[in-house]
C-alpha cells in the first residue's frame, strides 16, 4: 500500500536559517504530492502541492520539488520566521481523481528569534 | 465563516457510552472525509462520502464507528460503546470533485474525543 516516511522532529531553527523536512514515498501508480500545515490552533491546510513528476510546488516561500527517481519530496524555505513555526505533514494521494490522502507523521518546527 | 465545521470540539465521556460528532462541510462540496488523529501521528484516512453515498470505508473503522450523509450535506460520526483507544481528534475534510483533481481537501479544526 501507499506510505509516507517523513523526517522526525523536532526540529528548531533560528529564524532567518534554512529549512530542509525530509519526506519520501512508497506508492504504485502516479501519485500527487503534498505538503500540509497545522499552525497552533488552527485546522490542517494546505501549504503546497505537486501532480507529476518535476513539478515544483512553491507558497509562501516554501518549496519542494516531486523526484520520482528518488520518491522524494522534501520542503525547502530559503529564510524561516517565527511565524512558520507549525507542524508539517507531507502526504499523497492516489491521483485520477482520488483525493484520499495518506499522511506521514508530522515534523514540528519551531523558530527562535 | 465559510469553513469545514465541526461539533462538539471536545468531548470527554466515559468507556462504554455513545458518542456523536458532526462535520459540516463548505457549501457545494460534494466531498467530505473523516480522518482520525493521534498524538504524534499524522491523520489516518477513516471514511468518505461523495454526496450522499459512503463510497470508501477503511478497516480502522471497526463496527462500532458508524458514519453518515443522509442529504449529502453535514455528516456525522457515531462511536458505540466507547473504549480507552478511541481517544483521538476526528477531523472532518471536504472537497470539491468537479473543479478538477486539484487534491486540496479542506480541513476542520477537529473534534477532540477523550475516554476516561
Amino acid at each position: 500500500g501507499n506510505s509516507v516516511t517523513q523526517m522526525e522532529g523536532p526540529v528548531t531553527l533560528s529564524e532567518e536559517a534554512f529549512l530542509t523536512i525530509n519526506c519520501t514515498y512508497t506508492a504504485t501508480g502516479y501519485p500527487s504530492l503534498f505538503w500540509y500545515v497545522q499552525y497552533p490552533g488552527e485546522g490542517l491546510q494546505l501549504l503546497l502541492k505537486a501532480t507529476k513528476a518535476d513539478d515544483k510546488g512553491s507558497n509562501k516561500g516554501f518549496e519542494a520539488t516531486y523526484r520520482k527517481e528518488t520518491t522524494s519530496f522534501h520542503l525547502e524555505k530559503g529564510s524561516v520566521q517565527v511565524s512558520d513555526s507549525a507542524v508539517y505533514f507531507c502526504a499523497l494521494s492516489e491521483g485520477y481523481g482520488n483525493e484520499k490522502l495518506t499522511f506521514g507523521t508530522g515534523t514540528r518546527l519551531t523558530i527562535i528569534p | 465563516d465559510t469553513g469545514v465545521s465541526q461539533d462538539p470540539r471536545h468531548k470527554i465521556t466515559k468507556r462504554g457510552q455513545n458518542v456523536t460528532f458532526r462535520c459540516d462541510p463548505i457549501s457545494e462540496h460534494n466531498r467530505l472525509y473523516w480522518y482520525r488523529q493521534t498524538l504524534g501521528q499524522g491523520p489516518e484516512f477513516l471514511t468518505y462520502f461523495q454526496n450522499e453515498a459512503q463510497l470508501e470505508k477503511s478497516r480502522l473503522l471497526s463496527d462500532r464507528f458508524s458514519a453518515e450523509r443522509p442529504k449529502g450535506s453535514f455528516s456525522t460520526l457515531e462511536i458505540q460503546r466507547t473504549e480507552q483507544g478511541d481517544s483521538a481528534m476526528y477531523l472532518c475534510a471536504s472537497s470539491h470533485r468537479d473543479r478538477g483533481n486539484t487534491g486540496e481537501l479542506f480541513f476542520g479544526e477537529g473534534s477532540r474525543l477523550t475516554v476516561l
